[in-house]
């Protein structure tokens, strides 16, 4: 079945470095892909998506590229700030009689001050 | 305006108690899910409807039995709780079209004590 790998965390930073956090999937179809950001005693919000390969998602300075021929979807921001801290899922929507999201097992990010 | 909802935020019961987790959304979407988010931040989906009707079952125990009175509520009752069910619960929904995203409620910490 479809699946998704990202890095496993925690990754800790300081603050304005890069950041990569890694996610590889598995799929039979062409599904659309997604990062969602959890805050601490959040629930899960959409960061970005891609619906088609070579698309590139983008929001509040996280990027995201849909590679079909490397199956990835790595999620990257030029300058992390401490309010980046959070877990991130990077997920993929599958659909046959009905939509189904699936989840990577998150990767924790802290950001030092 | 809340989008999804979920009640309670927090719920902390005894072994073998029966409890129930409601949620609501008014986004008009056909499709909503129940998740379970363990301690290690793994989500994994539990059940999925579509327009009241069961559409995915992933396993789950048939301690726990989702009820959907109507497209826009889908209400979580668990039996007999064991320890093992605590966890944060997560109701999500998505509109009834393929690759689209979900959106998360804000979760309900079960503790089972």
């Amino acid at each position: 079945g479809n699946s998704v790998t990202q890095m496993e965390g925690p990754v800790t930073l300081s603050e304005e470095a890069f950041l990569t956090i890694n996610c590889t999937y598995t799929a039979t179809g062409y599904p659309s892909l997604f990062w969602y950001v959890q805050y601490p005693g959040e629930g899960l919000q959409l960061l970005l998506k891609a619906t088609k390969a070579d698309d590139k998602g983008s929001n509040k300075g996280f990027e995201a590229t849909y590679r079909k021929e490397t199956t990835s979807f790595h999620l990257e921001k030029g300058s992390v700030q401490v309010s980046d801290s959070a877990v991130y899922f990077c997920a993929l929507s599958e659909w046959s009689s009905a939509s189904k999201i699936i989840f990577g097992s998150g990767t924790r990010l802290s950001i030092r001050p | 305006d809340t989008a999804v909802s979920q009640t309670p935020k927090y719920l902390v019961t005894q072994m073998g108690n029966d409890k129930s987790i409601k949620c609501e959304q008014n986004l008009g979407h056909d499709t909503m899910y129940w998740y379970k988010q363990d301690s290690k931040k793994f989500l994994k989906i539990m059940f999925s409807y579509n327009n009241k009707e069961l559409i995915i079952n992933e396993t789950v125990p048939n301690r726990f039995s989702p009820k959907s009175p109507d497209k826009a509520h889908l209400n979580l009752h668990i039996n007999s709780l064991e320890l093992g069910d605590s966890a944060v619960y997560f109701c999500a929904s998505s509109p009834d079209r393929p690759n689209t995203e979900a959106f998360f409620g804000q979760g309900t910490r079960l503790t089972v004590v």
